[in-house]
């Protein structure tokens, strides 16, 4: 199973929004909306931020927020924080019974 | 409080065996869904194996088919991974995960125990 498409980096000012993309195919992203997004700072674990394409859990802020169209879910922040900087996972439920990762991005504020 | 705390991590030589755990707290264990998640040094994430929590469905990665064994003792809140034939791309930081009953994401993790495959 290959792993998911992200962008290598992304980068915004204090304030703006950002999308990471998240492209994978008809047998996982674009067969189930089982897509989940996972922020992970240097040296933690990753902390759950979206599942099941557009879900935040308890505790998330809103401005974290999922979409999918197709084979490409995405990833928006916005009101972009100095906190945010760190790199982003997506993941998706594949048709062999498997979970498949990104490559991973880093978000760099500005 | 859920904690979830790895252990048994070190290095080892290709070819070798390990066996990692995970020893679950604050949430019922026996009916949670357990997962074992890695990080090469520098790399991304990947999934590696998925139980149920009675232990009558699990998964693996391509990659760790039939060279890893993942089981749980719920009596002991604890999830295993037996790791055999190991390679130097075995080399990462294992975690463990659940989401609890929900399957293919992950809420709870533990902080990880480094696993490191070199002669």
């Amino acid at each position: 199973q290959s792993a998911l498409t992200q962008p290598a980096s992304v980068s915004g000012s204090p304030g703006q929004s950002i999308t990471i993309s998240c492209t994978g195919t008809s047998s996982d992203v674009g067969g189930y909306n089982y897509v989940s997004w996972y922020q992970q700072h240097p040296g933690k674990a990753p902390k759950l931020m979206i599942y099941d394409v557009s879900n935040r859990p308890s505790g998330v802020s809103n401005r974290f927020s999922g979409s999918k169209s197709g084979n490409t879910a995405s990833l928006t922040i916005s009101g972009l924080q100095a906190e945010d900087e760190a790199d982003y996972y997506c993941s998706s439920y594949t048709n062999s019974n498997s979970l498949v990762f990104g490559g991973g991005t880093k978000l760099t504020v500005l | 409080e859920v904690q979830l705390v790895e252990s048994g991590g070190g290095l080892v030589q290709p070819g070798g065996s390990l066996r990692l755990s995970c020893v679950v707290s604050g949430f019922t264990f026996n009916s949670y869904n357990m997962n074992w998640v890695r990080q090469a040094p520098g790399k991304g994430l990947e999934w590696v194996s998925y139980i149920s929590g009675s232990s009558s469905t699990i998964y693996y990665t391509d990659s760790v088919k039939g060279r890893f064994t993942i089981s749980r003792d719920n009596a002991k809140n604890s999830l295993y991974l037996q790791m055999n034939s190991l390679r130097a791309e075995d080399t990462a930081v294992y975690y463990c995960a659940s989401a609890g009953h929900a399957q293919w994401l992950f809420y709870y993790w533990g902080q990880g125990t480094l696993v490191t495959v070199s002669s």
